[in-house]
């Protein structure tokens, strides 16, 4: 039973255009979610991170939205660079406990 | 500032045999956690390590287990290898355990069981 889920294995976006990665959860207990970008051959990094008590973070050109009604939060990235191609995890914990990871999206961006 | 390291790179097993992976954390960070990853999935947590004990724990059965030792260093043990248990085994470091959201990963082990 996957309580973290990103549907969409895959996302191509034009360099210069938003990148709108999307991730779903089940569980009502969590209360902190973040998101990490993994490199071929290299460890997941920290990205961005969201409380439960917000519903908007921003840092530079990415932004995390969160919707705690429909248990679902975003990625938002603008302007996509060729750079930001990478497979992006959402993930969530339910106070101080270990994170559960989505299966990830692998993001293109075309220049 | 050395990040969190990790050895081997990759490695290749054959089923029934055991493994030991080794991870070293980051600088100033006492706690250890250890992640697998299938291919097509997210990262899946093992289990954590702080002050040399176990502390938490994830759906893993007891073939799986772990050491920390006082230089905060950390090994992961599997013992009677399946196929399934083919994958990237990335371990992650933080300053304590409840700073758990400042987790830094390390490149990761890639085990091929055959």
């Amino acid at each position: 039973d996957q309580q973290v889920k990103q549907n969409s294995p895959s996302l191509s976006v034009q360099e210069g255009r938003i990148s709108i990665l999307n991730c779903d959860y089940t569980n009502s207990m969590f209360d902190y979610f973040l998101w990490y970008k993994k490199y071929p051959a290299e460890g997941p990094t920290f990205l961005i991170s969201i409380s439960s008590i917000k519903d908007k973070n921003e840092d530079g050109r990415f932004t995390v939205f969160l919707n705690k009604s429909a248990k679902h939060l975003s990625l938002h990235i603008v302007p996509s660079q060729p750079g930001d191609s990478a497979v992006y995890f959402c993930a969530a914990r339910p106070g101080n406990t270990p994170l559960v990871f989505g299966k990830g999206t692998r993001l293109s961006v075309i220049a | 500032d050395a990040g969190v390291t990790q050895s081997p790179t990759h490695l290749i097993k054959t089923r029934g045999q055991q493994v030991t992976l080794r991870c070293s954390p980051k600088s100033g960070h006492d706690t250890v956690s250890w992640y697998q990853q299938a291919l097509g999935q997210g990262p899946q947590f093992i289990f954590q390590y702080y002050e040399e004990e176990e502390r938490q724990r994830g759906n893993f059965p007891d073939r799986f287990s772990g050491h920390q030792f006082p230089n905060y260093s950390s090994e992961l043990n599997v013992n009677a290898l399946l196929l399934g248990d083919s994958a990237l085994y990335l371990c992650a470091s933080s300053p304590t355990p409840d700073r758990g959201n400042e987790q830094y990963f390390g490149p990761g082990t890639r085990l091929t069981v055959t």
